[in-house]
């Protein structure tokens, strides 16, 4: 089944501890991408990749980081985790070309306490 | 820089009436133009999108759109609503030819159906 996975689905952590959120996509997708849900402001993009290895700025990338050393896999890095980064992630992937549309992954709820 | 605004936070139908859902966006030219519908506690699951011919596009569980140029628009309706079509429902854009295949997201209409 084509899909998108995220890992975990919940997580609540504290103030300053680094995590590190996965994300992996069994459809050979060159373009992947990290964005994040709050209520009232919609889907906010965080960081995208084009290919292996080419990463870049959406957003709201402050306070993030993301790899992108293989192909199928784009990991979310908070480094020092705040409380203002309790929110809702989801992970996209698609074909380069916009007209697809992205396929989402199932979300990661996080809470920074 | 690419905007949609979608009109009513929050929508309520009864069951069995249209359902009409707002979006309209601001690009100097035509983007790319979808629905998205999130279930609770789900991911975003694509209704429909608009690329290029008809202006009419049909998704899926019978939704269908119209894109007019001419309004900026691209309006989400089903003629007859269902219990199960409660959700919350996306308006997206994306800009044709973008370097960036960034998805723009209006910030969502939670749909209630009234039994």
């Amino acid at each position: 089944e084509a899909q998108v996975t995220q890992n975990p689905r919940y997580l609540i952590t504290v103030t300053g501890k680094k995590l590190t959120v996965t994300c992996s996509q069994n459809m050979n997708h060159e373009y992947m991408s990290w964005y994040r849900q709050d209520p009232g402001l919609g889907l906010r993009q965080i960081y995208y990749s084009m290919n292996v290895e080419v990463t870049d700025k959406g957003d709201v990338p402050e306070g993030y980081k993301v790899s992108r050393k293989e192909k199928r896999n784009f990991p979310l890095i908070l480094e020092s985790p705040s409380p203002n980064q309790t929110s809702l992630y989801f992970c996209a992937s698609s074909r380069t070309g916009t007209s697809g549309g992205y396929t989402f992954g199932s979300g990661t709820r996080l809470t920074v306490v | 820089a690419q905007s949609v605004t979608q009109l009513g936070s929050h929508v309520s139908v009864s069951e069995g009436a249209l359902v009409l859902l707002r979006c309209n966006y601001s690009s100097s030219v035509p983007p790319y133009l979808f629905w998205y519908v999130q279930y609770p506690n789900q991911g975003l699951q694509l209704l429909l999108k608009y690329t290029t011919g008809a202006t009419l596009v049909k998704g899926i569980n019978g939704f269908e759109a119209e894109f007019k140029k001419s309004e900026t628009s691209f309006h989400l309706t089903k003629p007859s609503a269902h219990m199960s079509d409660a959700a919350e429902y996306f308006c997206a854009v994306s800009e044709r030819g973008g370097s960036n295949y960034k998805l723009t997201f209006g910030k969502g209409t939670l749909l209630t159906v009234n039994p």
